[in-house]
């Protein structure tokens, strides 16, 4: 069965360091989201993605957030000055047309 | 936008006995509501949804019933078994053609004690 990939598994970095995660999504699927998890806490909306541009974003998806589709394949997310408070799970998922949400295994973001 | 409430927040349950975990929703332009089961540090598992146009829909153990009227939505796990436990988490969102994202719950821990 396809999966939505993600990598890394795990991300450490410094505060105030750029990070990319990257995500490979189902190759006929239309639609792309990040989702994060802080520990312990429920799965939240950041941003949806279709036909190369943003379609929805949440109010944690700030200016230090971003998203790429630089090919065909990936879809990254990009967060540009990390704070303490992104550590968190970090999940891609992909959609085709009127079907369900499929999630990869996530990113865990830690920042020190 | 919409908001998910999911009660309980924790549940233990004897093996072999039934739980039930219960979501309602706000937005009544929401017509697609999967669950999905997440063990520690993995990936959400989507168990079972269920569509606006159904009532009911059964998976061998896994019921999910819909009272779109009430906007209310429920899990129901017969016969649990140690390995049923994990975090469940419902959702809503639109569904079809669209860029439709998911509001989830804040998750239920369903512990089953052998």
């Amino acid at each position: 069965e396809p999966e939505v990939t993600q990598t890394p598994s795990h991300q450490v970095t410094q505060m105030g360091q750029e990070v990319i995660l990257r995500c490979v999504p189902i190759s006929n699927h239309l639609y792309f989201y990040w989702y994060r998890q802080i520990l312990g806490q429920k799965v939240e909306f950041l941003v949806s993605f279709y036909n190369n541009e943003i379609s929805e974003k949440s109010e944690i998806f700030d200016d230090q957030f971003s998203v790429e589709r630089p090919d065909g394949s990936n879809f990254t997310l990009k967060i540009r000055s990390t704070k303490l408070e992104d550590s968190a799970m970090y999940f891609c998922a992909s959609r085709p047309d009127g079907a369900g949400f499929y999630f990869g295994a996530g990113t865990r973001l830690s920042v020190l | 936008g919409e908001n998910v409430e999911q009660h309980p927040s924790t549940l233990s349950v004897q093996e072999g006995d039934s739980a039930v975990i219960k979501c309602t929703y706000s937005d009544s332009a929401s017509n697609y509501f999967p669950w999905y089961k997440q063990e520690l540090g993995k990936r959400p598992q989507l168990i079972i949804d269920i569509r606006s146009n159904v009532g009911e829909k059964k998976d061998q153990r896994i019921a999910v019933t819909l009272n779109k009227t009430a906007k209310h939505f429920s899990l129901h796990i017969t016969e649990t078994q140690p390995e049923d436990s994990a975090v469940y988490f419902c959702a809503a969102s639109g569904s079809g053609a669209g860029s439709y994202q998911l509001t989830f719950g804040k998750g239920t821990k369903l512990s089953v004690i052998p």
